[in-house]
């Protein structure tokens, strides 16, 4: 069965540092990219990022470019979503997806994801 | 970047009715569109990919129709369970997009 196991709620103050993980089994994980997608409270989905875990080769949209970084360890079959500095406004649930389907080159990933983890709720507050 | 804009934002609607939700492109997006499913408290699931293809799993009362810039996702005869928040996506231009949703209630 395929899973994502994603780490626990959070709550940090702004200023803080934050990596989530989201564990994959079931499937041969170095094979699929693995995404990450953001929910503010009562708000619509936004795609962050992607990584093909077998060579960590990452992908961010120009939204999120520059304010977290994914990252692997294919060793432990782990993806991870990283802060350096929380703000406020990064406030939200985040879910870790698979692509549809296996593809080594990011121009044929499917961009469609038929795999959620059951979500990370990221609180900052002061 | 695409802009995908759905309508309405809700509709209220009785279990056994047909649900018409619909999905439109700033630009083609070819057949290059997904729905999903949220329901309250749980992640999204993929229910239909390219438009018109339904993902493992998913009853027949779901199916996708549309190409270019117009989609539409229908629900032939709505079940209790099938109240929730619908997203479209795209996938044909860089970054993909999701909708903004619509909420399928109760009526």
């Amino acid at each position: 069965e395929v899973q994502l196991v994603q780490s626990g709620a959070e709550v940090k103050k702004p200023g803080e540092s934050l990596k989530i993980s989201c564990k994959g089994s079931g499937y041969s994980f170095t094979s699929y990219w693995i995404a990450w997608v953001r929910q503010m409270p009562g708000k619509g989905l936004e795609w962050m990022g992607i990584i093909y875990p077998g060579d960590s080769d990452t992908r961010y949209s120009p939204s999120f470019q520059g304010q977290v970084t994914i990252s692997v360890d294919k060793s432990i079959t782990t993806a991870y979503l990283q802060w350096s500095s929380l703000k406020a406004s990064d406030t939200a649930m985040y879910y870790c997806v698979r692509d549809r389907e296996p593809t080594r080159h990011v121009d044929t990933a499917t961009y469609y994801f038929d795999y959620w983890g059951q979500g990370t709720l990221v609180t900052v507050s002061s | 970047e695409i802009v995908l804009t759905q309508s309405p934002a809700t509709l209220s609607l009785s279990p056994g009715e047909r649900a018409t939700l619909s999905c439109r492109a700033s630009q083609s997006v070819s057949n290059f569109l997904a729905w999903y499913q949220q329901k309250p408290g749980q992640a999204p699931r993929l229910l239909i990919y390219d438009a018109s293809n339904r993902a493992t799993g998913i009853p027949a009362r779901f199916s996708g129709s549309g190409s270019g810039t117009d989609f539409t996702l229908t629900i032939s005869s709505l079940e209790p369970e099938d109240f929730a928040v619908y997203y479209c996506q795209q996938r044909s231009s860089w970054p993909p997009l999701f909708g903004g949703g619509t909420k399928v209630e109760i009526k």
